[in-house]
């Protein structure tokens, strides 16, 4: 059964700082694993998409690589902003087309 | 594109209600996924549909709750009967086909069974 954990569960740093999120999968047979962001009360928005065979995708501050052989995904977020405060949940999804939600890691970028 | 439509956006009802969710998936889209989203749980799977039709139901947790998609453009989960334990956020998410091409989520629909 696949195993999704996200450390560290809560995360506070000051505007402007670079910042790493992780995420660690038990199983390395995956299809993809996505990132996103959820604001308090708010649904699940994408942020980036990396296929098995992918190292690595950008998307302006953002950066997620993945090493399947390890079972890691990271977030990498550039010039933290205050807007960037979200939870950051990554999904593992297997061949099969199932998916493994993490429990998220809550960023707060203070001012 | 509207993207995923789920509503209603908030319900509340009382035990033993027949509450009814309802989704509407991205055009185009092939699979729908429902999630339940608790503080103690996190994001569960509760099923998932691929053309229409439902391949792994096994996050469904109880004969209570109970899914369908008539067509390509629209879901139902229903609760009957309700009880509190089923209070939760309830995802609705589509893909462009059944191995997660990406997952696009909508806004979720707030339940609170009292």
């Amino acid at each position: 059964k696949q195993e999704v954990t996200q450390i560290p569960a809560a995360l506070s740093v000051p505007e402007g700082e670079n910042l790493v999120l992780n995420c660690s999968f038990t199983d390395s047979a995956i299809y993809n694993l996505q990132w996103f962001r959820q604001d308090p009360g708010k649904g699940l928005t994408s942020l980036l998409l990396i296929q098995s065979s992918q190292r690595e995708q950008t998307s302006g501050r953002l950066n997620a690589s993945l090493d399947k052989s390890s079972g890691r995904s990271t977030l990498y977020i550039a010039a933290s902003q205050p807007g960037d405060s979200a939870t950051y949940l990554c999904a593992v999804i297997s061949n099969a087309g199932k998916s493994t939600f993490g429990d998220g890691t809550t960023l707060t970028v203070k001012p | 594109d509207a993207g995923v439509i789920q509503s209603p956006r908030h319900e509340v009802t009382e035990m033993g209600q027949e509450v009814t969710l309802r989704c509407k998936p991205i055009s185009g889209h092939n699979s729908l996924f429902w999630y339940r989203q608790t503080m103690m749980r996190g994001l569960e799977l509760l099923i998932y549909f691929n053309n229409n039709v439902p391949i792994d139901d096994s996050g469904m947790p109880e004969d209570r709750f109970s899914a369908k998609m008539p067509n390509a453009s629209f879901s139902t989960l229903k609760i009957q009967p309700s009880e509190p334990r089923d209070s939760a956020v309830y995802f609705c998410a589509s893909s462009p086909n059944g191995q997660g091409d990406g997952y696009t989520f909508g806004s979720g629909t707030r339940l609170t069974v009292v």
